[in-house]
């Protein structure tokens, strides 16, 4: 059984670049959540999604920041201009839709913006 | 302001010891939580959950201890083994109202686990 799959693993762009990350959550799971980890702050909540809608991304940084749900097995987090603060491992993760449903993670992608 | 605090960054314990990880929350309206371990280059793993309504849960060698007056709990590794070895994220849930998808996490602590 596939886990969260998320695409690249590593991204290395300059400063200005676009750069979108992919996830993939685990089929039938209709929560996707997007995280960001960095030493300073720690794993923090960008944006949730339910049913493919998005329903909080008061954790999206700035208005460079964006994320799409087009489908229920696709989802798209995008930096546009990216600049050398959002160096940092990107999480997509995704469970069933319930209070105390366990969180799965993907891999993450390691994004460096020089 | 962090809700959730691991205020430990490291520990070092000896194989077959005790490892017990800390973690203080602030939010009176967080009623579940939730460890996670990670592996370098890999994505935190559920670990080990407890309600607010229990004060321990118990896993094989991994146990939780909640203590709701101090708002603090506690991830008992017994006996801890190299294979331990990881990043410990600490997670709280307000599990009420519409918002109980909004897991908090504290920053983490680095278990190293010496043979």
């Amino acid at each position: 059984d596939a886990g969260v799959i998320q695409s690249p693993r590593h991204e290395v762009t300059e400063m200005g670049q676009e750069v979108t990350l992919r996830c993939k959550p685990i089929s039938g799971h209709n929560s996707l959540f997007w995280y960001r980890q960095t030493m300073m702050r720690g794993l923090e909540l960008l944006i949730y999604f339910n049913n493919n809608v998005p329903i909080d991304d008061s954790g999206m940084p700035e208005d460079r920041f964006s994320a799409k749900m087009p489908n229920a097995s696709f989802s798209t987090l995008k930096i546009q201009p990216s600049e050398p603060r959002d160096s940092a491992v990107y999480f997509c993760a995704s469970r069933r839709t319930g209070g105390n449903e366990k969180l799965f993670f993907g891999s993450g992608t390691q994004l460096s913006v020089l | 302001d962090q809700q959730v605090k691991q205020n430990s960054p490291s520990l070092s314990v000896q194989e077959g010891r005790i490892s017990i990880l800390n973690c203080d929350y602030t939010n009176s309206m967080f009623d579940y939580f939730l460890w996670y371990k990670k592996y370098p280059a890999e994505g935190p793993t559920f670990l080990i959950s407890i309600s607010s309504i229990k004060d321990k849960n118990e896993d094989g060698r991994f146990t939780v201890f909640l203590n709701k007056s101090a708002k603090h709990l506690s991830l008992h590794i017994v006996p801890s083994q190299p294979g331990d070895s990881a990043v410990y994220f600490c997670a709280a849930n307000p599990n009420s109202g519409g918002s109980n998808y909004k897991l908090t996490f504290g920053k983490g602590t680095l278990l190293t686990v010496n043979p």
